[in-house]
């Protein structure tokens, strides 16, 4: 089984300061992560996914995420925020293993706000 | 991108009534559906994946004969909430993998809020 951990459940940040949300996961085999924003009442939106290959991973929106295995973190960053950028932030994580299970797994979400 | 829409976004019933909601694959074919429930500032939970042409497999806990799932066709899933009550109000949200693609990418819809009185 497979489990998310995002530490932070709110983020307050200024505009234009730089943003890191974390994510840790735990699982027994590989996976696949992804990063989800859902904005007010809205479904999810794709930010970035990592698949293999290079650890860091650029997203739409300026965001990018690394992934670190030893650390089973996948954290997602953007330099500078905007306004626009509030809304929620799922990470989530799909086992690799072939028949294995398509359900996502979600972490429980950080709220990011900007701030003027 | 691949598109997948939601109907309706908005829906207030009477306790004790059934809800339709629908879910569509716009510009793909999606051979899997998942059907989530999200509660106020919480996270995502799986109620149910559905298979085209077969019988959808559900999640521990949720109950099968409440919320009906229908995946007739290879771009509409249905989820119908029968004899909804006010526990049932929630956002339920339906995503989608592009058939065939392994890569684990799924396409949300815009959510859909239910709303029981």
């Amino acid at each position: 089984a497979q489990s998310v951990t995002q530490l932070d459940s709110q983020v307050p940040v200024f505009e234009e300061a730089p943003v890191e949300l974390r994510c840790n996961y735990s699982s027994s085999v590989s996976v696949y992560l992804f990063w989800y924003v859902q904005y007010p009442n809205q479904g999810l939106q794709l930010l970035l996914k990592y698949l293999s290959g290079s650890t860091l991973v650029k997203g739409i929106n300026g965001f990018e995420a690394e992934f670190n295995k030893s650390q089973t973190s996948f954290h997602l960053r953007k330099p500078s925020v905007h306004i626009s950028d509030t809304a929620e932030y799922f990470c989530a994580v799909r086992p690799q293993t072939q028949g294995g299970s398509e359900k996502l797994v979600f972490g429980k979400g950080t709220k990011l706000t900007v701030n003027p | 991108g691949a598109v997948v829409s939601q109907h309706p976004s908005w829906v207030i019933c009477k306790s004790g009534t059934s809800v339709k909601i629908e879910c569509r694959s716009l510009d793909f074919q999606a051979t899997t559906m998942f059907w989530y429930r999200q509660f106020p500032k919480q996270s995502l939970m799986l109620m149910a994946t559905s298979n085209e042409g077969s019988k959808a497999t559900y999640e521990q806990g949720v109950e099968k004969d409440k919320f009906l799932i229908n995946h007739a066709s290879l771009t509409l899933s249905t989820l119908t909430v029968t004899s909804a009550h006010p526990e049932d109000s929630s956002f339920y949200i339906c995503s989608a993998r592009l058939a065939g693609v392994v890569t684990g990418e799924l396409f949300f819809g815009e959510g859909s809020r239910l709303t029981v009185l």
